[in-house]
């Protein structure tokens, strides 16, 4: 039971435009959403997050934007410069706290020069 | 500061053979996870660790894995009798407390059942 879902494989965007990663979650008690960043042969990297009580928040050139009814986030990167390609996790956690994170599957993200 | 150390980072071992992986937290970090990504997936949680007890083993997904932690620092992953399905990238993570959403990721170790 996929409970984090990016239905997004891959995405390619033009250099300097606007990245739109989106997330799907079925789990309603989740309580607390995170971002991270994957380079090949690194671990993932915290990129920004979002508590439940909130709809957007913004750190830089990162937005995420959060719909509670239509339980989706959405992460927005401008602009996207080529060292922004890599592979994008969501995540999320539960009520109580971060014993565990449950991750989506990734969108690999491509900035075209 | 440093970061979060895993060795080795690449393992090739035959099936039926038994591996250890190690994980060297962010100093002070009294949290630990344990997690693993097979080829084309997500992040799966295996184990967490608050200080040297486990309280959450539920993600392990056989008798086959386990983990100790020792002193509050580091953690071993061990995988007996290894399967090729055991074949995927062994991520681990501290945070600062459990509590703690951002948690801090090494770079993994790259594990190979032949």
């Amino acid at each position: 039971d996929q409970q984090v879902k990016q239905n997004s494989p891959s995405l390619s965007v033009q250099e300097g435009r606007i990245s739109i990663l989106n997330c799907d979650y079925t789990n309603s008690m989740f309580d607390y959403f995170l971002w991270y960043k994957k380079y090949p042969a690194e671990g993932p990297t915290f990129l920004i997050s979002i508590s439940s009580i909130k709809d957007k928040n913004e750190d830089g050139r990162f937005t995420v934007f959060l719909n509670k009814s239509a339980k989706h986030l959405s992460l927005h990167i401008v602009p996207s410069p080529p060292g922004d390609s890599a592979v994008y996790f969501c995540a999320a956690s539960g009520v109580r706290g971060a014993q565990k994170l449950v991750f989506g599957q990734g969108t690999r993200l491509t900035i075209n020069p | 500061g440093a970061g979060v150390s895993q060795s080795p980072s690449n393992k090739v071992t035959e099936k039926g053979k038994d591996v250890e992986l190690r994980c060297d937290p962010i100093s002070g970090h009294t949290a630990l996870y344990w997690y693993r990504q097979s080829l084309g997936q997500g992040l799966e949680f295996l184990i967490y660790f608050q200080g040297n007890s486990a309280p959450d083993k539920s993600g392990l997904p056989s008798d086959r894995f386990s983990a100790e932690r020792t002193g509050g620092s580091v953690s071993t992953l061990t995988i007996q009798r290894t399967q090729q399905e055991d074949s995927a990238v062994y991520l681990c993570a501290s945070s600062r407390r459990l509590a703690s959403y951002e948690q801090y990721f090494g770079p993994g170790t790259r594990l190979t059942v032949t």
